[in-house]
């Protein structure tokens, strides 16, 4: 069974950084053609995919907001990382990860950039 | 960059009625197209992947369809679990979704 799911801080100020952690199971990251990525939505909003890591290694960033991305992966390849820079209150959306082309999602983590 | 034109954006409909919604590439995405239902609170759940196909589960009263820069995904009789927000989302070059088509009741 495929399972993902997000954390993060909940809360955090503006010109920080942002970390969230996706943990999954029912795949590995290391088989050949397994791809995590990470996509938000502001309430109310549409979706908007943020950056992808792949079973390689190889990293794939939403080119408007790449600069401040950064997706990673740990060495049991169970979980996906992704560090946003400085934050505002534009930032503010429910995370989500997924694996492949968007099979299976986690159930997604709110996170609020306030001061 | 892919832009992703979704229309319409808001669709008012009956239990029973066939509808339709369109999403329009900025330029040729080989059918890598996929459609989600997205309800309130939830996480967007795959109905169509690649076009045509139907995931594993999904009713068959989903149908997509489309080549090029034009797709369409067909609802042929809606159910009351039906009423929600779909996106369309292109894997082509990247990913970029369509900005969503709420389906109400009439």
């Amino acid at each position: 069974q495929v399972t993902l799911k997000e954390s993060g801080p909940g809360m955090l100020q503006p010109s920080k950084t942002l970390s969230l952690t996706c943990s999954f199971s029912g795949f590995s990251l290391s088989t050949s053609g397994m791809v995590v990525s990470w996509i938000r939505q502001p309430s109310g909003k549409s979706l908007e995919w943020l950056a992808a890591i792949d079973w390689d290694g190889d990293k794939y960033y939403n080119p408007s907001l790449k600069s401040r991305l950064t997706v990673s992966k740990d060495t049991s390849n169970t979980q996906v990382f992704l560090k946003i820079t400085s934050v505002d209150i534009a930032d503010t959306a429910t995370y989500y990860c997924a694996r492949n082309w968007f099979d299976y999602w986690g159930q997604g983590v709110m996170v609020t950039v306030s001061s | 960059d892919i832009q992703m034109t979704q229309s319409p954006s808001f669709l008012s409909a009956s239990v029973g009625d066939r509808v339709t919604i369109n999403c329009k590439a900025s330029q040729n995405i080989n059918k890598y197209l996929n459609w989600y239902q997205q309800k309130l609170g939830e996480a967007p759940k795959r109905l169509i992947y690649n076009t045509n196909n139907l995931q594993t589960g999904i009713p068959s009263r989903f149908s997509g369809s489309g080549s090029g820069t034009d797709y369409t995904l067909t609802i042929s009789s809606l159910q009351p679990e039906d009423f929600a927000t779909y996106f369309c989302l292109q894997h082509n070059s990247l990913y970029t979704f369509g900005a969503g088509t709420k389906l109400e009741l009439k």
